[in-house]
């Protein structure tokens, strides 16, 4: 039973195309995240819904727009995508501010 | 922002080794998180301190939190090869829902 599940694993594409993560969690949480995480390994908060509404918009190009259809479900839109964008993008889900559950990443590579 | 150093950045020891890894602020925790994160996977807590001077132990990894709530050491005693992987502390912003994570420390244990 994955708690926390995004699709695709990977994701390659070029340069301009608009691409979207899924991501969804059967944890019952009421908060969910997304994240990248650069070559250098380093882990920043790009969004946070809670109940579906949008809680955290960190400074992050307006190319991407998350949407959350539903309190189990956060989707990432990316438009125009550039090389900069590639990444590793972590889904997340927590009970309010109780321990956050990650999902196993989108590795996304522009070239 | 508040900003968390973790030292070293990388880490390779041997087999029954023991280490020290640490994570220090420039401003004061509310509390302070400890993550796992193994190649492929999304990142796993470990343990969470809340009060200065409180130590945590989970089998061979002690965890502790300064007097003054600006660092924490993770401690690993006899350290195996399953405990490769990425370590990062993580606080969460007072009053948000923002997480923010620190730089890293990427561990090797040899056998």
């Amino acid at each position: 039973d994955t708690a926390v599940s995004q699709t695709p694993k990977y994701l390659v594409t070029q340069m301009g195309n608009d691409k979207s993560i899924k991501c969804e969690q059967n944890l019952g949480h009421d908060t969910m995240y997304w994240y990248k995480q650069d070559s250098k390994k380093f882990l920043k908060i790009m969004f946070s819904y809670n109940n579906k509404e949008l809680i955290i918009n960190e400074t992050v190009p307006n190319r991407f727009s998350p949407k959350s259809p539903d309190k189990a479900h956060l989707n990432l839109h990316i438009n125009s995508l550039e090389l900069g964008d590639s990444a590793v993008y972590f889904c997340a889900s927590s009970q309010s501010k109780d321990t956050q559950y990650f999902g196993p990443g989108t590795r996304l590579t522009v070239l | 922002t508040q900003l968390l150093e973790q030292s070293p950045q990388f880490l390779s020891i041997q087999e029954g080794e023991n280490l020290t890894v640490y994570c220090n602020s420039s401003s004061v925790f509310s509390s302070l998180q400890w993550y796992r994160q193994e190649p492929g996977e999304g990142p796993v807590l470990l343990v969470t301190v809340v009060t200065g001077g409180e130590v945590k132990k989970l089998k061979r990894l002690t965890f502790q939190f300064g007097d003054a709530r600006k660092d924490s050491s993770l401690h690993i005693t006899a350290a195996q090869p399953g405990d490769t992987g990425l370590y990062l502390c993580a606080e969460i912003s007072s009053g948000t829902y923002k997480y923010i994570f620190g730089t890293g420390t990427r561990l090797k244990v040899l056998a």
